[in-house]
């Protein structure tokens, strides 16, 4: 199993400011099948980016993903206020065996 | 209009039995591969159980920690997965989610069950 393992736990920044999110594997993803999740209280989680650096529909495009292989980085580019909650990351290339990262929380400074 | 609404959580005691349903509308269904994600609380996102769709064999997939415990479906003429939960563990409890596709992309707001005695 592919284990994921997100840093920092929590983030503490500004509005305005620049966020970078990582998620580093266990072992190479295939296809750089990783996804990134932005999760609100009481909400149903909403997907960001998938394939890596591909932009779900909808998604601001101050919401980038980069990476290969076994390191993931997901950009926020300039933080608004409704940024600040869980984001998590999944890879979906070992299937049927599906994993998600343990979670990075964005929190205002 | 929502496209996943999960119903069917509830409070059953430890080795009781639960069935959850999750309703689609606004696209197709039938052609769509149906995930199972649940959160304890306090704890991050943990994938369940797929079905895959027909015409890509309607397989199922389960986490270890569920496998043999339950069971994913799905009836397409009502545009509806299911997740039948057997032998219920008190680390069972949390907010269940569904979810379409390959990869995720759209999600239902979740439904609790809540295991205890």
């Amino acid at each position: 199993e592919i284990v994921l393992t997100q840093s920092p736990g929590t983030r503490s920044l500004s509005p305005g400011e620049r966020a970078t999110l990582s998620c580093r594997a266990s072992q190479s993803i295939s296809n750089n099948y990783l996804a990134w999740y932005q999760h609100k209280p009481g909400q149903a989680p909403r997907l960001l980016i998938y394939g890596a650096s591909s932009r779900a529909t909808g998604i601001p495009d101050r919401f980038s993903g980069s990476g290969s292989g076994t390191d993931f980085t997901l950009t926020i580019s300039r933080l608004d206020p409704e940024d600040f909650v869980v984001y998590y990351c999944l890879q979906y290339g070992a299937s049927p065996l599906y994993t998600f990262g343990q979670g990075t929380k964005l929190e205002i400074k | 209009e929502v496209p996943l609404v999960e119903s069917g959580g509830g409070l059953v005691k430890p080795g009781g039995s639960l069935r959850l349903s999750c309703a689609g509308s606004g696209f197709i269904f039938s052609n769509a591969w149906m995930n199972w994600v649940r959160q304890a609380p306090g704890k991050g996102l943990e994938w369940v159980g797929r079905i895959k769709s027909k015409p890509n064999g309607g397989t199922t997939d389960y986490a270890a920690p569920v496998k043999g415990r339950f069971t994913v479906s799905r009836d397409d003429s009502k545009s509806t997965a299911y997740l039948q939960m057997n032998n219920l563990k008190i680390e069972d409890t949390a907010i269940y989610y569904c979810a379409t596709g390959w990869y995720l992309d759209l999600w239902g707001r979740g439904t609790l069950v809540t295991v205890s005695s």
